[in-house]
């Protein structure tokens, strides 16, 4: 089955303890994104990749780091969370070019107390 | 720079009315667009898209979208709600002349009396 894989789905954790969110696809997709969901402001992109070693600051970048070593894993890591960073985080993948869509993985709820 | 905007925070329907859920976006050329539903706890689903062609599009669950480009718009609508339609639905626009970034609206949470 295609898809994307998030885990934890549910995290709970401390300030400044440094954590990493997984994400896998099974798609063969060059394009992956993570996304962070606030109610009210909708879906804010942080970081995404375009390759194997390709990525770039989305809109809301700051707090976060990823990598892009193999083309299916793309894992957000918080190096030292904060309360700001307590939210609801989509990983998505796509094809490269204009028009597919994404595919999205579950969600990972993270609270930062 | 691209932008979209969902006017209505939320909505609420009788079961069994008609439903149009209201999408502007703002782009220089034609756009790609896009709707998601996102059910409680779950992850987003793509429910249609549009690239050319048609401005009429039809989607899952028996939603359909119609681009106006005059009107900058792209409204998701329903004729018939189902209690199991309650969710939140998010409006996204791509860059038609590059990869495949997407810009989300606020979304439209929508709730369905008995």
């Amino acid at each position: 089955e295609a898809q994307v894989t998030q885990n934890p789905r549910y995290l709970i954790t401390v300030t400044g303890k440094k954590l990493t969110v997984t994400c896998s696809q099974n798609m063969n997709h060059e394009y992956m994104s993570w996304y962070r969901q606030d109610p009210g402001l909708g879906l804010r992109q942080i970081y995404y990749s375009m390759n194997v070693e390709v990525t770039d600051k989305g809109d809301v970048p700051e707090g976060y780091k990823v990598s892009r070593k193999e083309k299916r894993n793309f894992p957000l890591i918080l190096e030292s969370p904060s309360p700001n960073q307590t939210s609801l985080y989509f990983c998505a993948s796509s094809f490269l070019q204009g028009g597919y869509g994404y595919t999205f993985g579950s969600g990972t709820r993270l609270t930062v107390v | 720079a691209q932008s979209v905007t969902q006017p209505d925070i939320h909505i609420t329907v009788s079961e069994g009315a008609s439903l149009e859920l209201r999408c502007n976006y703002s782009y220089g050329a034609t756009p790609y667009l896009f709707w998601y539903v996102q059910s409680p706890g779950q992850g987003l689903q793509l429910l249609l898209k549009y690239f050319s062609g048609d401005t009429l599009v039809q989607g899952i669950k028996g939603f359909e979208a119609e681009f106006k480009r005059s009107q900058s718009s792209f409204n998701l609508r329903k004729p018939s709600v189902h209690w199991s339609d309650a969710a939140e639905y998010f409006c996204a626009v791509g860059d038609s002349g590059g990869y495949n970034k997407l810009i989300f609206g606020a979304g439209t949470r929508l709730a369905v009396h008995p």
